[in-house]
């Protein structure tokens, strides 16, 4: 059973603030995704990395950064939070390149203030 | 870049009616369309999907169909049940550079009222 984890569930950040937040999985998966969701726009593609140390801009990088310096951790910078970063923040993995099926974790909701 | 849209935005139904949520694309090149489910305070998780070698699926309550002539496709769950209140959200997804792109809709959120 695919489990990903986050480290936080809600997160309160002042603006300005570099923000860190993580996801673990534990399948040794590939592919790794940072999404956020707001209501109304769906889930938007912040990030992926489909390998160690690479990654690849989604629709929406701006404003953030991430790394992942082992396979099963995939990070989600925000340089200098603004209050417009205020989302619920969404990591999924997926096996490998050709695999389909994504893998959620259960989202961390940040607050910028 | 792959547009998804989803509607409606929301949905309600009786307990024991049918469902409909439609979704169309506009890349061509999209070959798998899954749809996942959200409940409330939970991940999205996937419940069906379909590759575009494929008109129609079912799993018992739920089925998706697809019109690749059309670009759109749709989940139809029959006699709904309260536990299939939940946000859902349909995608469109195509390889690309080596690797598997998914583009999601918009989300629809579905209360069933029993």
């Amino acid at each position: 059973d695919v489990k990903v984890t986050q480290s936080s569930r809600y997160l309160v950040k002042r603006t300005g603030e570099k923000v860190f937040l993580e996801c673990v999985q534990d399948m040794d998966h590939e592919n790794m995704f940072w999404y956020r969701q707001d209501p109304g726009l769906g889930l938007r593609l912040i990030y992926f990395s489909y390998d160690v140390k690479m990654k690849e801009k989604g629709d929406i990088p701006e404003g953030y950064s991430v790394s992942r310096e082992k396979k099963e951790r995939f990070s989600l910078i925000l340089e200098s939070a603004s209050t417009n970063q205020t989302s619920m923040y969404l990591c999924a993995s997926s096996m490998d390149r050709g695999s389909d099926e994504q893998y959620f974790g259960p989202g961390t909701r940040l607050t910028v203030t | 870049g792959e547009n998804v849209e989803q509607h409606p935005s929301t949905l309600s139904v009786q307990e024991g009616d049918s469902a409909v949520i439609k979704c169309t694309y506009s890349d061509s090149a999209s070959n798998y369309f899954p749809w996942y489910k959200q409940e409330l305070g939970k991940r999205p998780q996937l419940i069906i999907d379909i590759r575009s070698n494929v008109g129609e699926k079912k799993d018992q309550r739920i089925a998706v169909t697809l019109n690749k002539t059309a670009k759109h496709f749709s989940l139809h769950i029959t006699e709904t049940q309260p536990e299939d209140s939940a946000v859902y959200f349909c995608a469109a997804s195509k390889r690309t550079g080596g690797y598997q792109k998914v583009t999601f809709g918009t989300g629809t959120k579905l209360q069933v009222i029993p």
